[in-house]
């Protein structure tokens, strides 16, 4: 049973582009939190869905950040027109049910914006 | 909003030496979390505690939750290189799961 997947490990990007980090939760597991830990801090909550719904986007910045978790494929974070302070390590964790926060997570995405 | 401080912020040990790191809560605890976290890799589920006065043991490592429940720790026995990384202490701040995390100790084990 794998666990928690998150490609890619790393991603650079330009400043301006766009960065797609993927997270595919374990096998059954229909709710996915996504955290963001930047250097010298502390891993910080984004974003809460189950399938097809944002349950809690309070920790999400207001602009340029998005998540989604369709039916059927992994969930996606997405980061439009990067800049340098979106560098950090994205981490995504899967849980079976609400309230389950025993939660697995992944290996975590670095995004280093050049 | 509750705030969970983790103290030392870091230390160095020598093998075979025992350390405790503390997680204190600005508020009253409903379930602390213990993960480990290597540098470059995500976080490991290392123990759970939801009782106020409940202690958990595995292997060599030991969490207790206070009976107020605003604090933790988490006690290494006989330190060992494999115990090197960063500690995080995480508390759930609603019913739906999310998780509030300390900063973290980092641990560094010399031989």
């Amino acid at each position: 049973n794998a666990g928690v997947m998150q490609n890619p490990r790393h991603l650079v990007r330009r400043r301006g582009q766009e960065a797609r980090l993927r997270c595919s939760p374990m096998k059954g597991h229909s709710h996915v939190y996504w955290y963001r830990q930047l250097p010298e801090e502390g891993l910080k909550f984004m974003v809460y869905l189950q399938k097809e719904n944002i349950i809690d986007e309070s920790g999400m910045p207001k602009e340029r950040f998005s998540a989604e978790f369709p039916k059927e494929g992994p969930s996606i974070l997405r980061i439009q027109q990067v800049v340098r302070g979106d560098s950090a390590a994205y981490f995504c964790a899967s849980s079976l049910r609400q309230g389950d926060t025993e939660a697995f997570f992944g290996q975590g995405t670095r995004l280093t914006v050049v | 909003s509750q705030e969970l401080e983790q103290s030392p912020q870091s230390l160095i040990v020598q093998e075979g030496k025992n350390l405790t790191i503390n997680c204190t809560s600005s508020k009253t605890l409903y379930g602390l979390y213990w993960y480990k976290q290597k540098y470059g890799e995500g976080l490991i589920f290392l123990m759970m505690l939801q009782k106020g006065g409940e202690e958990k043991s595995h292997e060599k490592i030991t969490a207790k939750l206070d009976e107020k429940k605003q604090q933790s720790s988490l006690h290494i026995t006989a330190s060992q290189p494999s115990h090197a990384g960063i500690y995080l202490c995480g508390s759930p701040t609603d019913s739906w799961g999310k998780l509030q995390f300390g900063a973290g100790t980092q641990v560094v084990v010399t031989p």
